[in-house]
């Protein structure tokens, strides 16, 4: 049973553009939501985080919008980077500190 | 220095074989996790280790083995390889922090995977 549901499965984008991934959860028991960025070869590594008594965080050209009622969190890149390609996995967390991943989007920026 | 070490990188063994990859962390962290990524990049976890005692055990086959000496080492140790067990194995540490209320920094460090090749 996939705990978290993540869309497009592959992403293209061109230089400068908005990138835009989505994730569903259905577990209200969850309370923190990073999203872990991959490059091929290596391990995933934290991009940015929200815990859903917010419902949005920017760290530079990225965004975490969270929907608490929806049950939903997506992750906007803007002026998405060449550099920005790369695998973005969603994920959710609950105080027992079992991480479940969404399936993964694979972005890839244009130069 | 590298925060979460595991090694080998690669491993390339035939079907029936007994292998074994270990995993270190210099991070301080109490919980030590095993992550499977399959070839569709879908990433599960298989374990989790919170001061060397087990706290999850999903749904995995019992040739796999994790071994904890102290909470700074996982190993995975794998019995009778199967074809199926081809993947890349990730191993990652992290805090546990009791409780409502308190801050905590939950952040997951990965290491930098093992692929593993069953042939």
């Amino acid at each position: 049973q996939q705990q978290v549901k993540q869309s497009p499965q592959s992403l293209i984008v061109q230089k400068g553009g908005i990138s835009i991934i989505n994730c569903a959860y259905e577990n209200t028991a969850f309370d923190y939501f990073p999203w872990y960025q991959q490059f091929p070869g290596k391990g995933p590594a934290l991009l940015i985080a929200i815990r859903p008594d917010v419902s949005e965080k920017k760290e530079g050209r990225f965004t975490i919008s969270f929907n608490k009622s929806a049950k939903q969190f997506s992750l906007h890149i803007m002026d998405s980077q060449p550099g920005d390609s790369a695998t973005y996995f969603c994920a959710a967390q609950t105080g027992a500190n079992n991480l479940f991943f969404g399936t993964g989007t694979r972005l890839t920026v244009i130069p | 220095d590298t925060a979460v070490s595991q090694t080998p990188k690669y491993l390339v063994t035939q079907m029936g074989n007994d292998k074994s990859i270990k995993c270190e962390q210099n991070l301080g962290h109490d919980t030590m996790y095993w992550y499977k990524q399959d070839s569709k990049k879908f990433l599960k976890i298989m374990f989790s280790y919170n001061n060397k005692e087990l706290i999850i055990n999903e749904t995995v086959p019992n040739r796999f083995s994790p071994k904890s000496p102290d909470k700074a080492h996982l190993n995975l140790h794998i019995n009778s390889l199967e074809l199926g067990d081809s993947a890349v194995y990730f191993c990652a540490s992290s805090f546990q922090f009791p409780g409502v209320g308190w801050e905590r920094n939950t952040e997951a460090f990965f290491g930098q995977g093992t692929r593993l090749t069953v042939v």
